[in-house]
């Protein structure tokens, strides 16, 4: 099985700060990764997802992951936090085979004016 | 339509209550989920169904019984729960095969029992 890391449980930031948000896996096999965000009260929405190519992903609202094989990592980025980012942040792995997905424990992100 | 719905939103039921989640998609997508999350946790899985067909259970209590009647709906139904089983239930769907590899999800159940 998978497993998923995510060792900072709170982020506290000032707006308009940067942030990184981590996330490691173990997997001996290939994987796919994804970075999904949930607001209170609510479903989880995808943010971000690697699946091959590029190791550099972007959303469209300013955040961005970058996959590296070698660390096994998918940290999360944004170089300017808007109070709107306080969240939950949850990584997730899922194998290129298989219907199931791994999540992490989550970060919740709190971004102070 | 781009979108996983779920009914009803909130629901309060007691301990001898038979009570049923629906989840609906029409997407077309062939793998559904059903996940319980507690405040401030991960989803958790439950069930898995792909083409209409129990593929995962992750050794979820009798009193939990999912049902997919065809492609687009699947069902939670709820018989005899405990206080904790209180929690958020969320569905998620995903294409079956090769490109898109993501989950879609619900907005969720907010289950109280009393």
């Amino acid at each position: 099985a998978q497993s998923v890391t995510q060792l900072d449980s709170q982020v506290p930031v000032f707006e308009e700060a940067p942030v990184e948000l981590r996330c490691n896996y173990s997997s001996s096999v290939s994987v796919y990764l994804f970075w999904y965000v949930q607001y209170p009260n609510q479903g989880l929405q995808l943010l971000l997802k690697y699946l091959s190519g590029s190791t550099l992903v972007k959303s469209i609202n300013g955040f961005e992951a970058e996959f590296n094989k070698s660390q096994t990592s998918f940290h999360l980025r944004k170089p300017s936090v808007h109070i709107s980012d306080t969240a939950e942040y949850f990584c997730a792995v899922r194998r290129d085979t298989g219907n199931q997905f791994y999540f992490g424990t989550g970060t919740s992100l709190t971004v102070i004016p | 339509d781009t979108e996983v719905t779920q009914t009803p939103k909130h629901l309060v039921m007691g301990m001898t209550n038979k009570k049923s989640l629906k989840c609906e998609q029409h997407m077309g997508h062939r793998a559904m989920y059903w996940y319980k999350q507690k405040a401030k946790k991960p989803p958790e899985l439950m069930f898995v169904y792909s083409y209409e067909k129990l593929s995962i259970n992750e050794s979820v209590p009798s009193r939990f019984s999912p049902e997919c009647p065809n492609s687009s709906l699947l069902n939670l139904h709820l018989h005899a729960l405990q206080p904790e089983d209180s929690a958020l239930y969320l569905c998620a769907s995903r294409p079956s095969g090769g490109g898109n590899h993501e989950q879609y999800f619900g907005p969720g159940t907010r289950l109280t029992v009393t």
